[in-house]
């Protein structure tokens, strides 16, 4: 594998289930970043982790759960979702955590909250 | 903070013609700026990044960009396009403050190339 894969591709679960996206980088960086993307909206930074720390939560519901067990690696836990949660989850990987860095990203998952 | 307007959401253009795809920032401080292209069913990928230096950037397939301060634009150009380039394209922008690595993203333009 090469570059940074998510799985699942995609994901339906109904609002009472839990489950688990996962990232995993080969590029050997430091960042790892989630990203939710709706239609015709600006990508929303969701959680930053710096060298497994995480370095931003944005505000986000506690029903999203991050956990990045070591640098190369990215989960998002979803539990208790509701259905405007449905979106495409991209998951983004930098050498490390600088405004001039490129941003590597995954497929992403599609997610289906029913 | 920062924030980025692509002006159209959606440009049909034929295949061998020009594109042209508008984006404004705004910002208090001096900023990077990046062009990023999302083809179906892919995540993001960079086309092209201005830090700093010439103010126009070109990408290997033949799109440019140039980085206009005083209008606070970065319009990405094409002057013939493919059936491949059919996609998504996003443009960014990022502070040069240390300690923000933030990239605030536009809305997207999606470009329909037909033959």
């Amino acid at each position: 594998e090469t570059g940074v894969t998510q799985t699942p591709r995609h994901l339906v679960m109904g609002m009472t289930n839990k489950k688990s996206l996962k990232c995993e980088q080969h590029l050997g960086h430091n960042a790892m970043y989630w990203y939710k993307q709706s239609a015709k909206k600006p990508l929303e930074l969701m959680f930053v982790y710096s060298l497994e720390e995480r370095v931003e939560n944005n505000s986000v519901p506690s029903r999203f759960s991050p956990e990045c067990p070591n640098s190369s690696h990215l989960f998002l836990h979803l539990h208790t979702l509701q259905p405007e949660d449905s979106a495409l989850y991209l998951c983004a990987s930098s050498p490390g955590l600088a405004g001039a860095y490129e941003q590597y990203f995954g497929p992403g998952t599609r997610l289906t909250v029913t | 903070a920062q924030s980025v307007t692509q002006l159209d959401s959606q440009v049909p253009v034929f295949e061998e013609a020009p594109v042209e795809l508008r984006c404004n920032y705004s910002s208090s401080v001096s900023v990077y700026l990046f062009w990023y292209v999302q083809y179906p069913n892919q995540g993001l990928q960079l086309l092209l990044k201005y830090l700093s230096g010439s103010t126009l950037v070109e990408s290997i397939n033949g799109f440019e960009a140039e980085f206009n301060k005083s209008q606070t634009s970065f319009h990405l150009r094409k002057p013939s396009v493919h059936i491949s380039d059919t996609a998504e394209y996003f443009c960014a922008v990022s502070a040069i403050v240390s300690n923000d690595y933030k990239l605030s993203f536009g809305a997207g333009t999606t470009v329909t190339v037909r033959a």
